[in-house]
C-alpha cells in the first residue's frame, strides 16, 4: 500500500517569497491533516479536512496560510509571503475517517523541509 | 496550542533497561495514542488506547491511561539502540477526531 506522498521535500526560499506544498494522501482516506512541527516541538494541526471541507482551520494564520484540497483527495498548503518563523517540518497524514470514536490511525508522510531566509 | 505535554524531554539510557515516558493532557480525549519520529522521518503510530481502557500492551509497549489525571504513560521494555527516537502522546478529540499532540520524548538508548 503507498503511503502519504509529499513534495518537495526540501526548500529554502528568502522571507517574503512564497512555497506551496504538495500532499497525495493513501488512497480512500477521506481525512486529510497539515501540520507544522518546528525543531523540537510536537507537530501543531495548521488544517484539517473532510473530504473536501475543512473542519478545524483554527491555528492556520489564515493572512499567510491557504490550503486546499481538491475534489476530495490532493492538497496543496501554501505561505505567502513567508517569514523566518516559518521554518519548520510542514507534515501531511491522512487518515480513514476522522469522525467518531474509533480512533483511526493516522498516517504521515516523510514531511516538506523549509527554510526560510 | 499543545494538549500535550510530555516528560521527561529528554531520556538516556543503556541498552536492556526500561524507558518510562509520561504525557499530562488538559481536556477529555476519545483515546490516546503514542506515536514514534525517528530523526528527519515522519511519525509512525505504534499504539492507541481508548478512554474506557487503563492499560494496553503490544509487544515490548505498555501503555497505561488515567482519564482521572488526565495521564498517560508508555513503557518501552527491554529497551534496543533502534529505539532512539522522539515519542509523542496525540490525543483524540471531538465529533471529528481532532488529534493534538504533546510536546514530546527525546530518547537515546546507548549500546
Amino acid at each position: 500500500e503507498a503511503g502519504v506522498a509529499q513534495s518537495p521535500r526540501y526548500k529554502i526560499i528568502e522571507k517574503r517569497q512564497s512555497v506551496a506544498f504538495w500532499c497525495n494522501p493513501i488512497s480512500g482516506h477521506a481525512t486529510l491533516y497539515w501540520y507544522q512541527q518546528i525543531l523540537g516541538q510536537g507537530p501543531k494541526l495548521l488544517i484539517q479536512f473532510q473530504n473536501n471541507g475543512v473542519v478545524d482551520d483554527s491555528q492556520l494564520p489564515k493572512d499567510r496560510f491557504s490550503a486546499e484540497r481538491l475534489k476530495g483527495v490532493d492538497s496543496t498548503l501554501k505561505i505567502q509571503p513567508a517569514k523566518l518563523e516559518d521554518s519548520a517540518v510542514y507534515l501531511c497524514a491522512s487518515s480513514l475517517w476522522g469522525q467518531g470514536a474509533n480512533g483511526n490511525t493516522i498516517y504521515f508522510g516523510e514531511g516538506s523541509w523549509l527554510t526560510v531566509v | 496550542s499543545q494538549q500535550g505535554e510530555e516528560d521527561p524531554q529528554a531520556l538516556s539510557i543503556q541498552e536492556g533497561e526500561n524507558a518510562t515516558m509520561n504525557c499530562s493532557y488538559k481536556t477529555s480525549i476519545n483515546n490516546l495514542q503514542w506515536y514514534r519520529q525517528n530523526s528527519g522521518r515522519g511519525l509512525v503510530h505504534l499504539i492507541l488506547i481508548r478512554s474506557n481502557e487503563r492499560e494496553k500492551h503490544s509487544g515490548r509497549l505498555r501503555v497505561t491511561l488515567d482519564t482521572s489525571k488526565k495521564s498517560s504513560s508508555l513503557l518501552i521494555t527491554a529497551s534496543r539502540a533502534a529505539d532512539t527516537a522522539s515519542y509523542f502522546c496525540a490525543t483524540y478529540s471531538g465529533g471529528y477526531q481532532k488529534v493534538t499532540f504533546g510536546t514530546g520524548t527525546k530518547l537515546q538508548v546507548i549500546p
